[in-house]
């Protein structure tokens, strides 16, 4: 299994600025996702993020405005951009591994934007 | 693409009754099944999953059997209790190339439990 470290854990934050979001696992993983959930939604991918490629977005979703580092094997951020009261959700990193079959979760950073 | 759907909710049930959540997919190939909890405030566990046709999955008392000529994963419990309340994720992925794709997610089911 894998334990996924994910901070912050939840920011407030003011329209027009950005955040970003850490994801830490505690081994070394192929594939990295990031979701979205709206509030009472489910979660939509927004991006994947394997180390030494650009990120590969799904429809919807930009590299302007969620760009997305993953410099190692254990570790990606998001950074969400220009933020409005819109991107108010959850966002969830997720990782997959090539031995696995299951995915891991981050606890997950809720974003309020005022 | 791919597609997961489940019934909508909230299901309101009363303590020890049977549980039932519907859940088909559509997958262009042969993919894994999972279900996910996520209690109040809470991060996404898995739950329970599925690799092939056939499979039963089961994990505290929850089941869910990999019905490929339905393409069905239905969640069911003989006995529900109040700490079951919770939101219920069906979840489909696929292999790639270089380990399992992203996973595709159902709406989710609103469990509540009453005493």
């Amino acid at each position: 299994s894998a334990v996924i470290s994910q901070k912050p854990s939840r920011d407030i934050c003011q329209r027009g600025t950005s955040l970003t979001i850490q994801c830490q696992v505690d081994s070394q993983v192929t594939m990295m996702f990031w979701y979205r959930q709206q509030p009472g939604q489910s979660l939509t991918l927004i991006a994947t993020a394997n180390q030494g490629s650009e990120a590969t977005y799904e429809s919807g979703f930009v590299i302007d405005k969620f760009p997305i580092s993953r410099p190692n094997l254990t570790f990606s951020t998001l950074t969400v951009s220009n933020m409005s009261p819109e991107d108010s959700s959850i966002y969830l990193c997720s990782t997959s591994s090539g031995q696995n079959t299951e995915a891991f979760f981050g606890q997950g950073t809720r974003l309020t934007v005022v | 693409g791919n597609s997961v759907t489940q019934m909508e909710g909230p299901v309101t049930l009363s303590e020890e009754a049977f549980l039932t959540i519907n859940c088909t997919y559509t997958a262009t190939g042969y993919p894994s099944l999972f279900w996910y909890v996520q209690y109040p405030g809470e991060g996404l566990q898995l739950l329970l999953k599925a690799t092939k046709a056939d499979d039963k999955g089961s994990n505290k008392g929850f089941e869910a059997t990999y019905r490929k000529e339905t393409t069905s994963f239905h969640l069911e419990k003989g006995s529900v209790q109040v700490s079951d309340s919770a939101v219920y994720f069906c979840a489909l992925s696929e292999g790639g190339r270089t380990g399992r794709r992203a996973l595709t997610f159902g709406s989710g089911t609103r469990l509540q439990v009453q005493p």
